[in-house]
């Protein structure tokens, strides 16, 4: 089945540590996209990808990375810089086509720091 | 800037009709979404107008009128399941990227 799988589902971090996320979709989709939700707030972009070696940061990039180095995978690492990581992730990508696009997002990953 | 708004909460009786409201300020619109998030899972998507007027779907049915930045997601014969938050996001153009700008979230209590 074509979709976007994400991983873990549940991830606990110490505080220093750096822990990655993963976030990969089998639909063919250039454009890839890094959320962050948080209770009470609307989807915040961390990071975007068009195209494959290319990423721009979105509206709260500090203390995240990532990479783009095949179309199918756009992994997310929070470094021990981001202070309070504790959120929802969630990875999507974009269809388009046909005078529609959308964005299909993956399942989400829980962040936790213990 | 980039804006959106939609009321926070809502509580509505099954069978009934709720109407969800977004207003929205934007450059570079590209269109709206609609999105159903239950709680702990990822959003899915419902609807997505670029042009003016009433696209329906089944049950639910979402308007667009881009001069006024307004939306809204109507909701039919309402049932149990359809408790959840409904997400409102606009994509736009920027420099060339789309990117796209996502509401709080209405969430939406369905009462017996």
């Amino acid at each position: 089945d074509g979709g976007i799988t994400q991983s873990p589902k549940y991830l606990f971090r110490k505080e220093g540590q750096n822990v990655t996320l993963s976030c990969e979709q089998n639909l063919n989709h250039d454009a890839m996209y890094w959320y962050r939700q948080d209770p009470g707030q609307g989807l915040r972009l961390i990071y975007y990808s068009q195209i494959v070696n290319d990423f721009q940061k979105g509206d709260i990039a500090e203390g995240y990375s990532v990479s783009r180095e095949k179309k199918e995978s756009f992994p997310l690492t929070v470094t021990s810089a981001q202070k309070n990581p504790t959120a929802f992730y969630l990875c999507a990508s974009r269809s388009q086509g046909a005078g529609q696009e959308t964005q299909y997002f993956g399942p989400g990953t829980r962040l936790l720091v213990l | 800037g980039q804006n959106i708004d939609q009321p926070t909460e809502m509580t509505a009786t099954e069978g009934a009709i709720v109407q969800i409201n977004c207003t929205y300020q934007t450059s570079g619109f590209n269109g709206l979404f609609w999105y159903q998030q239950h709680a702990g899972e990822a959003p899915t998507f419902l609807s997505y107008n670029v042009l003016d007027g009433l696209e329906e779907k089944g049950r639910f049915s979402s308007f667009l009128s881009r001069s006024k930045g307004y939306s809204y997601l109507l909701l039919k014969e309402l049932q149990m399941k359809d408790s959840a938050s409904y997400l409102c996001a606009v994509s736009f153009t920027t420099s060339g990227t789309y990117k796209y700008i996502f509401g709080t979230g209405t969430r939406l209590k369905v009462l017996a």
